[in-house]
């Protein structure tokens, strides 16, 4: 059974709408991070997260917001979508107790029109 | 301070072949390495984990060591089937609970 899961897999924006990334982890960890993927960039660093109700910027924060309102739950905000945010998400957990290795989801794909 | 290369871009195979990736790995402290594998359309998954200490691991046919005269780590396979088709990363640890540190990674593609 999936430990992180992600919804939706896959969505179509507008430009300039708001887009909420949700993901849900039952692997009772107490970290979670949120990436993006491109096409010749790797995975990136958005936001991550220690502990439910607090938030950290990771390496490319500009123009998201993040949420944990649980230890299960972690959302990905987008205010007003652009053009360039079109890429695949990725959520992940992670705990001391597993020396920080980090479990995925399996991906949300975001195109922005 | 710490930096990873990982120099194979693209690794093409065909079945039954030898794998190996190399990954060298610059750092002051004694690091730990992980290495993810990710298949077309799903997320990265942890495959090996290998440190200075103990110098192997091994899972799913796959053997990651770490050469101390090189500071490398290596990823080989014996024999790869076209299903080892992916994206493999070599990510290092961090001490906390920070993000990991994704590079572009090796793309293998085994054909039969």
């Amino acid at each position: 059974e999936a430990a992180v899961t992600q919804s939706p897999r896959s969505k179509v924006a507008v430009t300039g709408g708001k887009v909420t990334l949700s993901c849900h982890q039952t692997n009772n960890h107490d970290y979670m991070y949120w990436y993006r993927q491109d096409t010749g960039h790797g995975l990136r660093l958005i936001h991550y997260s220690y502990v439910a109700d607090s938030t950290e910027k990771g390496d490319i924060p500009d123009g998201y917001k993040a949420s944990r309102p649980s230890q299960e739950n972690f959302s990905l905000i987008l205010e007003l979508a652009s053009l360039s945010q079109t890429a695949v998400y990725f959520c992940a957990s992670s705990d001391v107790d597993n020396s920080y290795e980090q479990y995925f989801g399996p991906g949300t794909r975001l195109t922005v029109l | 301070g710490n930096s990873v290369t990982q120099m194979q871009g693209q690794v093409t195979l065909s079945e039954e072949e030898f794998l190996f990736i190399n990954c060298t790995y610059s750092t002051t402290g004694y690091p730990t390495l992980f290495w993810y594998v990710q298949y077309p359309g799903e997320g990265p998954q942890l495959l090996l984990k290998v440190t200075t200490a103990n110098n192997k691991g091994s899972s799913r046919g796959f053997e990651a060591t770490y050469d101390k005269g090189t500071t490398s780590f290596h990823l080989q396979k014996a024999s790869v089937q076209e299903s080892d088709s992916a994206v493999y990363y070599c990510v290092p640890r961090n001490n906390y609970a920070q993000g990991l540190t994704f590079g572009l990674g090796t793309r293998v593609s085994v054909f039969p």
